[in-house]
């Protein structure tokens, strides 16, 4: 069993919907959580990172972590087509330079 | 100006071959990284410097060997190939050693071995 899970998808929805993302994990010692997004083609790219239990907004997005139920979530609000991509989840120790652990990624299609 | 520059961009070989992926970054960045991502979407992590020192060393076959000649510069040279080598490989780089996941990726190097 991977340490992070995330189910692949893909997961369409319409333009404006909300979009619910979510990976799960095992691993307690993991106190970093991330949502990246990587376009096709391209590398990921860094949305939010949060630390601990709680929540993290940054526009239309807002991240969720649930530590005691080792769940995150990343919500996206409005979304639009230029939302399009695989958003990949990542975790990491209390550490700095402690390693990232990723999620497989969760391919996303918004339609117009 | 592109943060993070891997070259090259397409890498079709055979099997047994040695091949070679160059990654520049201009951000003045202290710490590199190469990751690989699968087929499936799946990136872990293979090495990481700090400053030219290697810090991460993840249980990558010795057939992978990163150099560092200064902090700008990560190169990986992979000799004999396999099959199983084909992927997308990534570099990054942050400021430092960090946990926060800020990290800049760049556009990977597609390896397919054929």
């Amino acid at each position: 069993q991977k340490e992070v899970e995330q189910d692949p998808g893909p997961l369409s929805v319409p333009e404006g919907a909300i979009v619910s993302l979510n990976c799960t994990y095992s691993n307690s010692a993991f106190q970093y959580f991330m949502w990246y997004r990587q376009y096709s083609r391209k590398g990921p790219e860094l949305l939010m990172y949060t630390y601990s239990s709680g929540n993290k907004e940054d526009g239309r997005f807002t991240a969720q972590v649930d530590k005691s139920s080792k769940y995150i979530s990343l919500f996206i609000r409005d979304s639009q087509p230029s939302d399009s991509a695989t958003y990949l989840c990542a975790m990491s120790g209390a550490s700095s330079g402690d390693k990232l652990t990723f999620g497989t990624g969760t391919r996303l299609a918004v339609r117009p | 100006d592109t943060a993070v520059s891997q070259t090259p961009k397409y890498l079709v070989t055979q099997m047994g071959n040695d091949k070679s992926i160059k990654c520049e970054q201009n951000l003045g960045h202290d710490t590199m990284y190469w990751y690989k991502q699968d087929s499936k979407k799946f990136l872990k992590i293979m090495f990481s410097y700090n400053n030219k020192e290697l810090i991460i060393n993840e249980t990558v076959p010795n057939r992978f060997s990163p150099k560092s000649p200064d902090k700008a510069h990560l190169n990986l040279h992979i000799n004999s190939l396999e099959l199983g080598d084909s992927a997308v490989y990534f570099c990054a780089s942050s400021l430092g050693l960090t946990n926060t996941g800020e990290l800049f990726f760049g556009e990977g190097s597609r390896l397919t071995v054929l």
